[in-house]
């Protein structure tokens, strides 16, 4: 079925280093895909997002990299800092069904100051 | 702070009781959306309005029913809940036609007693 995963469910990172979290997806069909941030007691934050026509895609401290031939996305946080710390859902939707947003399991981020 | 506003934040309900939620946005989005997240999961898709009209149903029980009485307000009506009912609930909005990320409000945390 049509599903987005990610590789790693927690990753603890030292400040100031650079975070990379990885998300696979399954859905060939997918044409746009979102990074959002979910600090606690919050709901989720656009962070970044990208079309299935390119393959990289900066942003402040933050890069995605899209590679469809093995269907992964990745999303790099540069010089990680404290107020990072958050779960970050990739998810995905097509053209076609543009309304039907399909999130990840997600990845827990930590920081250690 | 967040552009949607989901109130109320917390909520406790028995089971026989009826009680709504209620989601308010003002940035001229015409599609808005009911999102189920259980804890440490990802939020999942439960109903979207398209223009005031119900344009998806994920299969959710009758015992949660949607509104949308205009283009900014959007409520979830319960009855009849049951205690694996309990979860934050979070609203989002986003431009209705086109993919783009959705907005999403810090949600009310329901307990089902």
């Amino acid at each position: 079925g049509e599903s987005v995963g990610l590789h790693l469910p927690t990753l603890s990172v030292q400040e100031g280093d650079n975070s990379i979290i990885n998300c696979a997806y399954s859905n060939s069909a997918s044409d746009y895909f979102i990074w959002y941030k979910q600090e606690s007691g919050k709901g989720p934050q656009f962070i970044i997002d990208i079309r299935s026509n390119m393959d990289k895609r900066q942003g402040q401290r933050v890069t995605v990299l899209l590679n469809k031939t093995v269907k992964h996305l990745s999303l790099q946080i540069a010089a990680t800092q404290p107020g990072d710390s958050a779960v970050y859902f990739c998810a995905e939707n097509t053209e076609t069904s543009y309304d039907k947003v399909i999130f990840g399991p997600g990845t827990s981020l930590s920081v250690i100051p | 702070d967040t552009e949607v506003t989901q109130t109320p934040k917390h909520l406790v309900m028995g089971m026989t009781n009826k009680k709504s939620l209620k989601c308010e946005q003002h940035m001229g989005h015409r599609a808005m959306y009911w999102y189920k997240q259980k804890a440490k999961k990802p939020p999942e898709l439960m109903f979207v309005y398209s223009y005031e009209k119900l344009s998806i149903n994920e299969s959710v029980p009758s015992r949660f029913s949607p509104e949308c009485p205009n283009s900014s307000l959007l409520n979830l009506h319960l009855h009849a809940l049951q205690p694996e009912d309990s979860a934050l609930y979070l609203c989002a909005s986003s431009q209705d036609g086109q993919v783009v990320p959705l907005h999403f409000g810090n949600g009310t945390r329901l307990t089902v007693t």
